[in-house]
């Protein structure tokens, strides 16, 4: 299995729908996971912190399956500021360093 | 608060030239990372730098350098650059050692050319 592995999409979905996307990683000592959103040529923004089962914020939700080794993200209502390029990040032992994944691409439309 | 900021925005160089970047973390912030983001390619982590001291590198060649300073500001140094090297340079900074979970947050990046 690849350190961290996400479907690269592109997700097209319209306005207000649901998306859930799904990351693997393969340390499972690994305690603590991120999202990061990227928009087009800009900088990674943190989205969300996972340090336990699971996080929610507003419309985002990212879930913890340790047992399986995979990350989710969903996103409800989405919004056509929505699309960017969403990383899955996992800490490497010691958490000296982080492996990112490629990235799933999200695209919304009216 | 200040973010983490970057300089150059752009840099356009040619090969076999030197290249040197600049990154400022968040005040506070004592770790800096720099990774590098090829075209159609994932964040490939560079360099990690806490409190002067250099902790750990990617699996990058040795003419990739850098150095932290004591305000904690950080250079990325790229020597005989090559045309592969072209890419989006990021830094991030990370709050003091020790710590539980390392959330690190970007600056907007140098672009680097090489022609």
């Amino acid at each position: 299995r690849k350190e961290v592995e996400q479907d690269p999409g592109p997700f097209n979905v319209p306005e207000g729908a649901t998306v859930a996307f799904n990351c693997t990683y393969s340390n499972s000592a690994s305690q603590s996971f991120f999202w990061y959103r990227q928009d087009c040529r800009k900088e990674p923004k943190l989205l969300m912190s996972v340090y336990s089962s699971g996080n929610e914020d507003g419309r985002f939700t990212a879930q913890l399956n340790r047992a399986s080794q995979y990350i989710s993200l969903l996103i409800r209502d989405s919004k056509l500021s929505d699309s960017a390029t969403y990383l899955c990040v996992v800490p490497n032992s010691g958490y000296s360093t982080l492996t990112f994944g490629k990235g799933t691409m999200l695209l919304v439309s009216p | 608060e200040a973010g983490v900021t970057q300089s150059p925005t752009h840099l356009i160089k040619t090969r076999g030239q030197q290249a040197t970047l600049r990154c400022s973390p968040i005040s506070g912030h004592t770790s800096v990372y720099w990774y590098q983001q090829a075209l159609g390619l994932g964040l490939q982590f560079l360099l990690w730098y806490d409190e002067g001291e250099e902790r750990n590198r990617g699996n990058f060649p040795p003419r990739f350098s850098g150095r932290q300073f004591p305000n904690y500001s950080s250079e990325l140094n790229v020597n005989a650059l090559e045309l592969e090297d072209s890419a989006l340079d990021l830094c991030a900074s990370g709050a003091p050692r020790p710590q539980d979970y390392n959330e690190q947050f970007f600056g907007p990046g140098t672009r680097l050319t090489v022609l």
